[in-house]
């Protein structure tokens, strides 16, 4: 059980363009949902915090009008980077509280590499 | 405000032998505490955590950690390293009123066979 998905798990695109990447609690509702960027041979850095049915609340130097945060529903939340450059070339990965854990445990995602060309 | 410190970016033991990747943490509050593990090109998973029962708390594969409150650490262990246990480990405190994760900087562990 708690499995995350997120799909694509790897995307290429050009500068200028944007992409939106999925993530999906498969097997539990979710009401809060984070989204993560990893740099190579670092650790994760919290870029956001997504909550079903209100604005994502973004962390401090991450632009919110770039990375724009889109939780819809229970199980779905989606980030979109807009008019991508190469420095937003990384690893995105999110994770999930399930409902009857809150605030506990957070399950994460395989991640998505986006590769900015 | 919560943070982690992870000593050593890397470490490497023997297949067989003891694994130690410490972690110590700094909480105004009393503190959830997580390690997870990644593999190449994956996303994180949960090895174990502390939520404030026991303070040794068994994981999966072989893993465990103790909270030791005196000393504010919460060190991963395992008996017997296997090749498989070769990954970066990354231990975490939870923070904030949403859940929000804290990360150390992690710990890449090689296993020698």
């Amino acid at each position: 059980g708690a499995v995350v998905s997120q799909h694509p798990s790897w995307v290429i695109c050009k500068s200028g363009t944007s992409v939106k990447i999925e993530c999906r609690s498969l097997d539990f509702q979710a009401t809060t949902m984070f989204w993560y960027r990893q740099f190579p041979k670092q650790s994760l850095m919290l870029m956001a915090t997504s909550n079903e049915g209100s604005k994502a609340t973004y962390e401090q130097g991450v632009e919110k009008d770039k990375f724009l945060i889109n939780h819809a529903s229970l199980t779905l939340s989606t980030l979109t980077v807009t008019s991508a450059h190469p420095e937003d070339s990384s690893f995105y990965i999110c994770s999930a509280i399930p409902l009857a854990e809150t605030y506990i445990v957070q399950y994460f995602g395989p991640g998505t590499r986006l590769t900015v060309t | 405000a919560q943070s982690v410190t992870q000593l050593g970016s890397h470490v490497s033991v023997s297949e067989g032998a003891l694994v130690l990747l410490r972690c110590n943490y700094s909480s105004s509050v009393p503190p959830y505490l997580f390690w997870y593990v990644q593999y190449p090109n994956q996303g994180l998973q949960l090895l174990l955590k502390y939520t404030s029962a026991a303070t040794l708390v068994k994981g999966i594969n072989g893993f465990e950690a103790e909270f030791k409150k005196s000393e504010t650490s919460f060190h991963l262990t395992k008996p017997s390293a296997h090749m498989s246990d070769a990954a970066e480990y990354f231990c975490a405190v939870s923070g904030g009123s949403q859940g929000n994760l804290i990360f150390g900087k992690g710990t890449k562990l090689s296993v020698k066979p």
